[in-house]
């Protein structure tokens, strides 16, 4: 099983459309989560941390299910520049500190 | 403040030939990783130093790949006897510890082997 899971999409929206992403994690110690961003032929940039009790900026809510061990991304009134591939990154303390990186849902936003 | 910095920003080899790829991580950043992605795919881990400690190099796909990195600066990413299956997207990103804390990605070396 890989350690991160996402659906690869292609998500593909209209303007104004709400969306959400998940992504399945297999290490139950992990504890640091993180969505990413990813354009085309670009470097991924930090889009926001998940925490415990979930967390929202702007049209961006993360939520995190431990007990699933599965973190989610919702993006409310989508705009033509959301769309990117979003990676899900969780970290693995007990094999080491590197992160896992999800191979990425690809979203379309669609005028 | 200055980013993650790497270079060159595209690499053209010859099979065989030896590269060496550079990157400058954030200062103050004790953490850096290496990362390898190739065209349509997911990010695979290369390596990881965090400080003084001894480098995570379980991601290292052979004996070709080596890494290294002075102190909590500069660090070296070389293949040798490149292969064609080595061209791909190399990225570098730091973060201020180890498996815990935000990383910063580099622009990334887009190296093609012919």
């Amino acid at each position: 099983r890989k350690e991160v899971e996402q659906d690869p999409g292609p998500f593909n929206v209209p303007e104004g459309a709400t969306v959400a992403f998940n992504c399945t994690y297999s290490n139950s110690a992990s504890q640091s989560f993180f969505w990413y961003r990813q354009d085309c032929r670009k470097e991924p940039k930090l889009l926001m941390s998940v925490y415990s009790s979930g967390n929202e900026d702007g049209r961006f809510t993360a939520q995190l299910n431990r007990a699933s061990q599965y973190i989610s991304l919702l993006i409310r009134d989508s705009k033509l520049s959301d769309s990117a591939t979003y990676l899900c990154v969780v970290n693995s303390p007990n094999t080491g500190n590197q992160f896992y990186f999800g191979t990425g849902t690809s979203l379309t936003v669609i005028p | 403040g200055a980013g993650v910095s790497q270079s060159p920003s595209n690499k053209v080899t010859e099979k065989g030939k030896d590269v060496e790829l550079r990157c400058d991580p954030i200062s103050g950043h004790t953490a850096l990783y290496w990362y390898r992605q190739r065209l349509g795919q997911g990010l695979e881990f290369l390596i990881y130093f965090q400080g003084n400690s001894a480098p995570d190099k379980s991601g290292l796909p052979s004996d070709r790949f080596s890494a290294e990195r002075t102190g909590e600066s500069v660090s070296t990413l070389t293949i040798q006897r490149t292969q064609q299956e080595d061209s791909a997207v190399y990225l570098c990103a730091s973060s201020t510890l180890a498996g815990v804390a935000t990383q910063y990605f580099g622009p990334g070396t887009r190296l093609l082997v012919l």
